[in-house]
């Protein structure tokens, strides 16, 4: 069965420091993958997303996730937060092809403390 | 920037009550998604459309869950009756080039 993974739940960070969470997928299959943002009060954004090619990709606000094929992660990273970046992170995948189902993870809350 | 509207943003009733949602996708975006979002959890989907036909309703409880897209545009998820464990929030999403974007919500509160 199609599943997403996010091992961390809650993260608490300070101003300044880097950031990575996790995102483990299990796909069968050509796989595309996302990182989703819900700020509070506001709805879902699309932060960044793979298809193809450059495994590295960089999204808005200076996010950027690696593709790891052999780890089967797409792991969300920033070298430096800020408290506005404080919300809920959703890695998300679905499949290429097709009608493309989408599955999300729980879901990461990120506090970011001033 | 084109949105996906949604509506209503909030909904209280009763259990045993009839609810309804309605969505409206971007224009042009053939694939249109219903969720469902429990707090403190990621998205569950609940049907797929790709046009006005439905290709993945296989999460959606079919005893008292409804979903329709008739002109293949906007569409309706219904719940009756309402349970207390519907409290939730309703996501419609669209979708054009494998990218989802997702409308505001309805959050239903179910007392």
């Amino acid at each position: 069965a199609q599943s997403v993974s996010q091992h961390n739940h809650h993260v608490i960070l300070s101003e300044a420091a880097s950031l990575e969470l996790g995102c483990n997928y299990s796909y069968g299959g050509t796989v595309n993958l996302f990182w989703y943002v819900q700020y509070p009060g506001q709805h879902l954004q699309l932060l960044l997303k793979y298809f193809s090619g450059d495994p590295l990709v960089k999204g808005i606000k200076g996010f950027e996730a690696e593709f790891i094929k052999s780890k089967f992660s797409f792991n969300l990273r920033k070298p430096s937060v800020q408290w506005s970046d404080t919300a809920e992170y959703f890695c998300a995948a679905s499949n290429s092809g097709g009608y493309q189902k989408v599955t999300f993870g729980t879901g990461t809350k990120l506090q970011v403390i001033p | 920037e084109a949105e996906v509207a949604q509506s209503p943003r909030y909904k209280i009733t009763e259990k045993s009550q009839a609810v309804a949602f309605w969505c409206d996708p971007i224009s042009g975006h053939a694939t249109l998604y219903w969720y469902r979002q429990i707090l403190g959890q990621g998205p569950e989907l609940l049907v797929q459309f790709q046009d006005e036909s439905v290709v993945d309703d296989s999460q959606l409880p079919k005893d008292r869950f409804s979903a329709e897209r008739l002109k293949g545009v906007d569409s309706t998820l219904k719940i009756q009756p309402a349970e207390l464990g519907d409290s939730a929030m309703y996501l419609c999403a669209s979708t054009a080039g494998g990218t989802q974007y997702f409308g505001p919500g309805t959050r239903l509160l179910v007392l």
